[in-house]
């Protein structure tokens, strides 16, 4: 299994431009999960998915953020307009979602700079 | 909902000596434990978990603890090596919550060759 794959690895761009991170999660988990990680935070959940429907978007920091999950193996996380204490590494995490365990898998992170 | 801390936030150790995280949780209702290794530039990688139903697990050199009365739960490795150098979370997770994980804070652990 190729696990969670998120793209771009890297972004670096100006602020007020707007960013867009995508995730392809492990196919047949029928969670998906956004966290964001910062030095002063650590790891934060900002929004997660249960069969492509939003569940909880309570950590979704403010109206400038925004995922979509138009289908079972595709997410994106938009920022718009980016701000630079928006820098960080965006994580896309995937579980099965079975009652018997919750083991989530995370992608590489997409390490966001905004300037 | 649920608050997990963790100890220490740094761990210096020497090769061979063992290693000891310690995390505690607040909803008495969680009932999954995992812990993650994230090293340098990559995503947290599951290594061992641990439910509500046992006290103990262990995988070669790594074993966790968890006392439910205490509501607290500990990573022990042994025979530390350099490449176990990572920032180390725990977790806890209710399953009446979903599968939302709330992790800890992370212990940097080094390990001096």
């Amino acid at each position: 299994d190729a696990g969670v794959i998120q793209s771009p690895r890297h972004e670096v761009t100006e602020m007020g431009q707007e960013v867009t991170l995508r995730c392809k999660p492990i196919s047949g988990h029928d969670y998906l999960f956004w966290y964001r990680q910062t030095m002063m935070r650590g790891l934060e959940l900002l929004i997660y998915f249960n069969n492509n429907v939003p569940i909880d978007d309570s950590g979704m920091p403010e109206d400038r953020f925004s995922a979509k999950m138009p289908n079972a193996s595709f997410s994106t996380l938009k920022i718009q307009p980016s701000e630079p204490r928006d820098s960080a590494v965006y994580f896309c995490a995937s579980s099965p979602g079975h009652l018997s365990g919750n083991t989530i898998y995370f992608g590489e992170g997409s390490w966001l700079t905004v300037v | 909902g649920e608050n997990v801390e963790q100890h220490p936030s740094t761990l210096s150790v020497q090769e061979g000596d063992s290693a000891v995280i310690k995390c505690t949780y607040s909803d008495s209702a969680s009932n999954y434990f995992p812990w993650y290794k994230q090293e340098l530039g990559k995503g947290p990688q599951l290594i061992i978990d641990i439910r509500s139903n046992v006290g103990e697990k262990k995988d070669q050199r790594i074993a966790v603890t968890l006392n439910k009365t205490a509501k607290h739960f500990s990573l022990h490795i042994t025979e530390t090596q350099p490449e176990d150098s990572a920032v180390y979370f725990c977790a806890a997770s209710n399953r009446n919550a979903g599968n939302m994980l709330t992790f800890g804070g992370g212990t940097r652990l080094m390990v001096k060759p």
